[in-house]
C-alpha cells in the first residue's frame, strides 16, 4: 500500500498567519495516465470532509485561494494563508493513484 | 448533492445494504467512491466503481465481505454490506470521483455493528 504519513499531526496557528501541513507518500502518487492524484481535504467537527485541493495544486469550486497545493514525487506541501477561524478542524492528504487509495492520518488545526 | 441511507445497528455477522441518491442527471458519467471514518478516527477509502459500473475494487478489509453496485437509471449507488464486524462500525461515506479525487460527499450514514 501507498502509505501516506502527514507532519505535523497537531498545528497551533495565530489568526492572520499562515499554517503549513506536509505530505510525504511511500510510492509517488502517479497513476500510470500520467497524473498525480494527490488530494487535500478539510474535515471540521461533526461534518463530512470537504475537497480543497486536487492533483496536487489545483483548487476545487469556491475554495478561497489563500489554500494553495504544491510538492511532487513524494512530499506534498498543503499552504493555508492568512488563516481564519473557519479554517479549523482536521485535513487529510490523500492518494488516488494506486489501490488502495489511501489517507494521511490527519493534521488537526486549531486557533492559539 | 448526494444523500445517503441504509445505516443502523446491526448485529455481527448480519448484512446492510447502503444506498447512495444523486439528484444530478450527470450521476451516470461519474465513477463512484465508498468511504468510511471509524469514531474519533481518520478516513478509509472502502470502494470504487466506475461510471458504467464495470469495474469495482475493494479495500482488502472488505473485499469478499462488501459489493458495491450502482444503478444509473435510478443515479443510486449501492453497498451491500455481508458478514459485518464490530471493526466496521463507522460512518459511512459516498462521494463523487472526479480528477482522481471524491468532490462531492454525502452527509454519511452511521452503520454500528455490536451484539
Amino acid at each position: 500500500d501507498n502509505v501516506m504519513i502527514q507532519t505535523p499531526l497537531s498545528s497551533p496557528v495565530t489568526l492572520g498567519q499562515s499554517a503549513s501541513i506536509s505530505c510525504r507518500s511511500s510510492q509517488s502518487p502517479v497513476h500510470s495516465d500520467g497524473n498525480t492524484y494527490l488530494s487535500w481535504l478539510h474535515q471540521r467537527p461533526g461534518q463530512p470532509p470537504r475537497l480543497l485541493i486536487y492533483k496536487v495544486s489545483n483548487r476545487f469550486s469556491g475554495v478561497p485561494d489563500r489554500f494553495s497545493g504544491s510538492g511532487a514525487g513524494t512530499e506534498f506541501t498543503l499552504k493555508i494563508s492568512r488563516v481564519e477561524a473557519e479554517d479549523v478542524g482536521i485535513y487529510y492528504c490523500m492518494q488516488a493513484a494506486q489501490l488502495p487509495h489511501t489517507f494521511g492520518q490527519g493534521t488537526k488545526l486549531e486557533i492559539k | 448533492q448526494l444523500v445517503e441511507s441504509g445505516g443502523g445497528v446491526v448485529q455481527p455477522g448480519r448484512s446492510l445494504r447502503l444506498s447512495c441518491a444523486a439528484s444530478d442527471s450527470s450521476f451516470s458519467s461519474y465513477a463512484m467512491f465508498w468511504l468510511r471514518q471509524a469514531p474519533g478516527k481518520g478516513l478509509q477509502w472502502v470502494a470504487v466503481i466506475s461510471y458504467h459500473g464495470t469495474n469495482k475494487y475493494y479495500a482488502d478489509s472488505v473485499k469478499g465481505r462488501f459489493t458495491i453496485s450502482r444503478d444509473n437509471s435510478e443515479n443510486t449507488v449501492y453497498l451491500q454490506m455481508d458478514s459485518l464486524r464490530v471493526e466496521d462500525t463507522a460512518v459511512y461515506y459516498c462521494a463523487r470521483r472526479n480528477n482522481g479525487s471524491p468532490d462531492y460527499w454525502g452527509q454519511g450514514t452511521l452503520v454500528t455493528v455490536s451484539s
